[in-house]
């Protein structure tokens, strides 16, 4: 069965302050890792998708990362509007499912 | 812009009752996907559907059912609402693997 466990579960940063979301994961066949922004109250907002091991996405503060066993998602000199929850999930080869972490809540002070 | 629309934000109902979630996308994609969420445990997925009429189990089916009758509208079906059906539900359609999800419903069994 697939696993995906984020930490940790919140985050409080200053503004400006770099910080790190970690992603692991055990999966039969790695088809893709995926990155969500979670909004209070709204349904999660596409990120990224990542394919293989060695491979980076990265937009505007945020850029993702990917080992055979973890991903990470790295925030460099957050704002507060990049407050939100932030979930990962993986897709195993020939499925059409998604398997979700429980997410990491970040908050961002000004 | 993709957009998947959800028939209500907010939806209270008493135990025992038949309750309806809809969900409509626009970009005729093929694949459709209802989750819950829950404080801690992430989405979880509990029906997703590849195609009109054809659908299959997700991780925790049990007390409900779907119905995909046009492309674009995927049904989740509580056939009798218990108070453990709590939750906040997210209707998804994929394309490439990326999936987009709707707003949500919140929906409270008392």
């Amino acid at each position: 069965e697939d696993q995906v466990t984020q930490s940790p579960e919140a985050l409080r940063l200053q503004e400006g302050e770099s910080s790190s979301l970690n992603c692991s994961y055990t999966v039969s066949g790695l088809r893709g890792l995926f990155w969500y922004r979670q909004d209070p109250g709204k349904g999660p907002e596409f990120l990224f998708t990542l394919y293989s091991a060695g491979e980076e996405k990265e937009k505007e503060r945020l850029k993702a990362t990917l080992t055979k066993k973890e991903s990470f998602l790295h925030i460099t000199a957050p704002k507060p509007e990049d407050s939100a929850t932030y979930l990962c999930a993986v897709q195993a080869a020939g499925d059409y499912k998604l398997s979700f972490g429980a997410g990491t809540t970040v908050t961002v002070r000004a | 812009d993709v957009k998947v629309t959800q028939s209500s934000r907010y939806l209270v109902k008493r135990t025992g009752e038949k309750v309806f979630l809809e969900c409509v996308q626009d970009m005729d994609h093929e694949n459709m996907f209802w989750y819950r969420q829950d404080p801690g445990l992430g989405l979880r997925l509990i029906y997703f559907s590849y195609d009109v009429k054809m659908k299959e189990k997700g991780d925790i089916p049990e007390g409900y059912s779907v119905s995909r009758e046009k492309k674009e509208r995927f049904s989740l079906i509580l056939e009798s609402a218990s108070t453990n059906q709590t939750s906040m539900y997210l209707c998804a359609s994929s394309f490439n693997n990326e999936q987009f999800f709707g707003p949500g419903t919140r929906l409270t069994v008392l």
